[in-house]
């Protein structure tokens, strides 16, 4: 597709349980960012890839997310042992390096009950 | 690290009325600043941007101005419509195609 995927659109995972997020960047964009949305908040910035580097991992909460994007393209953003507070919208959004423009995906809903 | 903070956190205007949204930022080293636009339950969409070398940018209805000494950035939506109703999110970056820090958001209602 042209735009930003991101699956699955909805995951409900128990306390405890660990979720992988996917996200597929469009086609060429060599920057690529997660983000976790809370209700009514705006972007928090998690990670930061350029290709299969990861720039910038300061926004990650603690050390059970841990994202990868291992061949520069798709990436996975992993939350081991979920807690409740980690319920949140997960934004993936790539561009390319130097340009404006971050396209966001439509974001990964997590329940954690 | 960059900080940046949005208001107000909810505006409801008249359709016609003009609608303005104020940001600051922390960062000096931010030069790249742009509004997303968020219906519910959408994914954020960029309606405008703005680079620290250019003071305003209009884009139709939509106009962003910058002041890079106060560092404050803000947008004006002029003759606004109902279909403008929805959350506004001002960012920061460094550099275009960098790490976006996001505003807290603007919840716009424009009612007919």
């Amino acid at each position: 597709g042209a735009g930003v995927s991101q699956s699955p659109r909805y995951k409900v995972a128990k306390r405890g349980q660990d979720v992988a997020l996917r996200c597929d960047p469009i086609s060429g964009h060599v920057s690529l960012f997660w983000y976790q949305q809370a209700l009514g908040q705006g972007p928090e910035f998690l990670t930061y890839f350029q290709n299969e580097a990861q720039l910038d991992k300061s926004g990650l909460p603690s050390d059970r997310f841990f994202a990868e994007r291992p061949e520069g393209s798709v990436s996975t953003l992993k939350i081991q042992r979920t807690q409740q507070e980690d319920s949140a919208v997960y934004l993936c959004a790539s561009s390319l390096p130097t340009m404006g423009e971050a396209f966001f995906g439509q974001g990964t809903r997590l329940t954690v009950v | 690290g960059e900080n940046v903070e949005q208001h107000p956190s909810t505006l409801s205007v008249q359709e016609g009325d003009s609608a303005v949204i104020k940001c600051t930022y922390s960062d000096s080293a931010s030069n790249y600043f742009p509004w997303y636009k968020q219906e519910l339950g959408k994914r954020p969409q960029l309606i405008i941007d703005i680079r620290s070398n250019v003071g305003e940018k209009k884009d139709q209805r939509i106009a962003v101005t910058l002041n890079k000494t106060a560092k404050h950035f803000s947008l004006h939506i002029t003759e606004t419509q109902p279909e403008d109703s929805a959350v506004y999110f001002c960012a920061a970056s460094d550099q275009a195609g960098t790490a976006l820090i996001f505003g807290k958001g603007t919840t716009l209602s424009v009612s007919s």
